[in-house]
């Protein structure tokens, strides 16, 4: 099975931009791996952020964006708030658009 | 109000057997393919198993392959997850999740120990 990696954690000033990463074993990942994004703070499910690579739900802060870079996933986060302190994660699919494999996550702080 | 609402998690002995059930409201459930996700205590996350709209296709992780049965009820607007053979590694919290993953129940907890 496929290995989906992330950095394990990163800090981000209150303004500032970062970018997190969604890296695959298996090569290069593509938009054919249907990127999605998910934010989880402590206590709480899941919430989706982006999916197909870089497509917003309604709720979903414009200060964040989905994109493909150097062979990876990416969330940019453009303005970092003390609110987007959480866990995020990434899943892509393998064989169709109907099952994945997820990163480990990564530990944003705001700081 | 789009809600999933999951049940039927609890304390199992290793080898036992529990059915998870997923209750959803405020959208059309037969127009939805849907998902369970779990996460281990303090642990990320790891998609189960897929269903499609009628229930004739079924996905599996490779790690609960052939002792797990994901099922639906469209009449009854609900979601299962049948779990057999349960093992230490199983327990986590498990997440009901519509369609391409959204929105997510809040989750039940499954612990197997003895």
């Amino acid at each position: 099975q496929a290995v989906v990696t992330q950095e394990p954690s990163l800090t981000v000033s209150p303004g500032g931009t970062v970018t997190l990463t969604c890296g695959s074993s298996t090569g290069v990942v593509t938009s054919g791996h249907y990127p999605y994004w998910f934010q989880q703070k402590p206590g709480q499910a899941p919430r989706t952020l982006i999916y197909d690579t870089n497509n917003k739900h309604s709720w979903t802060p414009a200060r964040f964006s989905g994109s493909l870079l150097g062979g990876k996933a990416a969330l940019t986060l453009s303005g970092a708030q003390p609110e987007d302190e959480a866990e995020y994660y990434c899943l892509l699919s393998y064989s169709d658009a109907h099952s994945g494999v997820f990163g480990g996550g990564t530990k944003l702080t705001v700081l | 109000e789009v809600q999933l609402v999951e049940s039927g998690g609890g304390l199992i002995q290793p080898g036992g057997s529990l059915s998870l059930s997923c209750a959803s409201s405020g959208f059309t459930f037969s127009s939805y393919e849907m998902n369970w996700v779990r996460q281990a205590p303090g642990k990320g996350l790891e998609w189960v198993s897929y269903i499609s709209i009628g229930g004739s296709t079924k996905y599996y992780a490779d790690s609960v392959k052939g002792r797990f049965s994901i099922s639906r009820d469209n009449a009854k607007n609900s979601l299962y997850l049948q779990m057999n053979s349960l093992r230490a590694e199983d327990t986590a919290v498990y997440y009901c999740v519509r369609g391409r993953f959204d929105p997510w129940g809040q989750g039940t907890l499954v612990t197997v120990s003895s």
